[in-house]
């Protein structure tokens, strides 16, 4: 299985600040087509998973251009460009090169 | 807009059978683009993939629950279902049904919409 790990596991952040989020995988999430099978979700307080990035660094439908993702085959970064306070939740990357799909551990987004 | 609802017990006995079942309305679940997912999440803890189907009746089941999962699909009604048996405490979670972006021969690429999710909870 394909094991996903983010980092921190925890983020307080400010308003009006940039904030990253990493995600490493035990195999490259490259395929031989050229694209990297990893998505990143938002989980909202009391929600459901939200799609925020997919295939790397596409941005999914309504998603603002504040979210920036970007990576390797194993190394996966989400940046936001300017916090703002609607964006607090957990982040989640996923890997869907190989099943079974696999979840990073989360990262925990606050305000300060 | 589609939209998933999953549908359930709230409370199953240990050792029993937990059937689930999600509606999907605004789309047509026959859609070739489309695959139709199972996921849950412990409470306080991270998301787990439990398993997708296809139009087609095709499956794909996360390993560690193979043995004690069936997802089934009606394509004529929309809904798609889960079954997973010999229940255990360690199967409480609130359980997420999901449609993923088929894309070449990538059946799940990513997860575009989201049921609201529905608690399950194992206990006598």
């Amino acid at each position: 299985d394909i094991v996903m790990t983010q980092s921190p596991l925890s983020l307080p952040v400010t308003p009006g600040e940039p904030a990253s989020i990493s995600c490493r995988s035990t195999q490259s999430l490259l395929y031989s087509n050229g694209y990297k099978y990893l998505n990143w979700y938002l989980q909202k307080p009391g929600q459901s998973p939200q799609l925020l990035i997919y295939l790397g660094s596409t941005r999914a439908s309504g998603v603002p251009d504040r979210f920036i993702g970007s990576g390797s085959g194993t190394d996966f970064t989400l940046e936001i460009s300017r916090v703002e306070p609607e964006d607090v939740g957990v982040y989640y990357c996923m890997q869907t090169l190989q099943t079974p799909l696999t979840f990073g551990g989360g990262t925990k987004v606050e305000i300060k | 807009q589609m939209k998933l609802q999953e549908s359930g017990p709230g409370l199953v006995e240990p050792s029993q059978t937990l059937s689930l079942t999600c509606v999907v309305t605004g789309d047509s679940i026959s859609s070739a683009d489309y695959s139709w997912s199972w996921f849950r999440q412990p409470p306080g803890k991270g998301l787990e993939w439990i398993g997708y189907i296809y139009s087609t009746g095709r499956t794909y089941y996360n390993s560690s629950l193979e043995s004690r999962l069936t997802i089934s699909i009606d394509t004529s009604r929309d809904r798609f279902s889960l079954r997973l048996s010999s229940l255990t405490a360690a199967d409480t979670a609130v359980y997420y049904c999901a449609r993923g972006v088929k894309t070449g021969t990538c059946y799940s690429c990513w997860f575009d919409s989201w049921g609201q999710g529905t608690l399950v909870s194992v206990s006598s």
